[in-house]
């Protein structure tokens, strides 16, 4: 079982809908968690992050992460059609000398105009 | 301020051959990591670098290693290729924290194995 699950998708709304991603883990260690934003043929993108359990609002964007139930999710208000894109949650243990991320798989998400 | 520069963007390389990848992070930063991208596993943690120093290594066979120069810049080298090597390999450069919370990726190379 993988540390870190996440729906692949592919995920179809229309312009305008909120979009709900999520993801759960197994590591408790786990305290900080992100969400990246891929388009095709680019680097991931940093979109969110945050520390331990909470919310967190930017804009369109609100991540919130419940480490109870080991679940993070990322809403995405107002969608556009330049939303489309894989997002990708990633989490980190954050342990000074293991400072890797462990990524999702990564949800396509595609809005529809 | 310039981004992660990776280089080459796309590669075509036989079966057996050996291949080395290149990362230039962001300016002032001292941490790179690597990373492989496949449809099937998605992003996977090779390694990361510090200073000049493995810091910390990913679950990938010794036929994947990786070095970092005094500039921060940070080279990945493959042997003995294989066809499942075929992937992304995307490479993050971090500023001089303990956590690595604000990575940032370059637009990656795309390596086909044939």
């Amino acid at each position: 079982q993988k540390e870190v699950e996440q729906d692949p998708g592919p995920l179809s709304v229309p312009e305008g809908a909120i979009v709900s991603l999520n993801c759960t883990y197994s590591n408790s260690a786990f305290q900080y968690f992100m969400w990246y934003r891929q388009y095709s043929r680019k680097g991931p993108e940093l979109l969110m992050y945050t520390y331990s359990s909470g919310n967190k609002e930017d804009g369109r964007f609100t991540a919130q992460v419940d480490k109870s139930s080991k679940y993070i999710s990322l809403f995405i208000r107002d969608s556009q059609p330049s939303d489309s894109a894989t997002y990708l949650c990633a989490m980190s243990a954050l342990t000074f000398g293991n400072e890797k991320l462990t990524f999702g798989t990564g949800t396509r998400l595609t809005i529809i105009p | 301020k310039a981004g992660v520069t990776q280089t080459p963007r796309y590669l075509i390389k036989t079966r057996g051959q050996q291949v080395t990848l290149s990362c230039s992070p962001i300016s002032g930063h001292r941490s790179v990591s690597w990373y492989q991208q496949t449809p099937g596993q998605g992003l996977q943690f090779l390694f990361e670098y510090f200073s000049e120093t493995q810091r910390n290594k990913g679950n990938f066979p010794g036929r994947f290693s990786g070095r970092q120069f005094s500039n921060s810049r940070s080279e990945m080298n493959v042997s003995t290729l294989e066809l499942g090597d075929s992937a992304l390999y995307l490479c993050a450069s971090s500023s001089e924290t303990p956590m690595n919370t604000e990575a940032f990726f370059g637009q990656g190379t795309r390596l086909t194995v044939v």
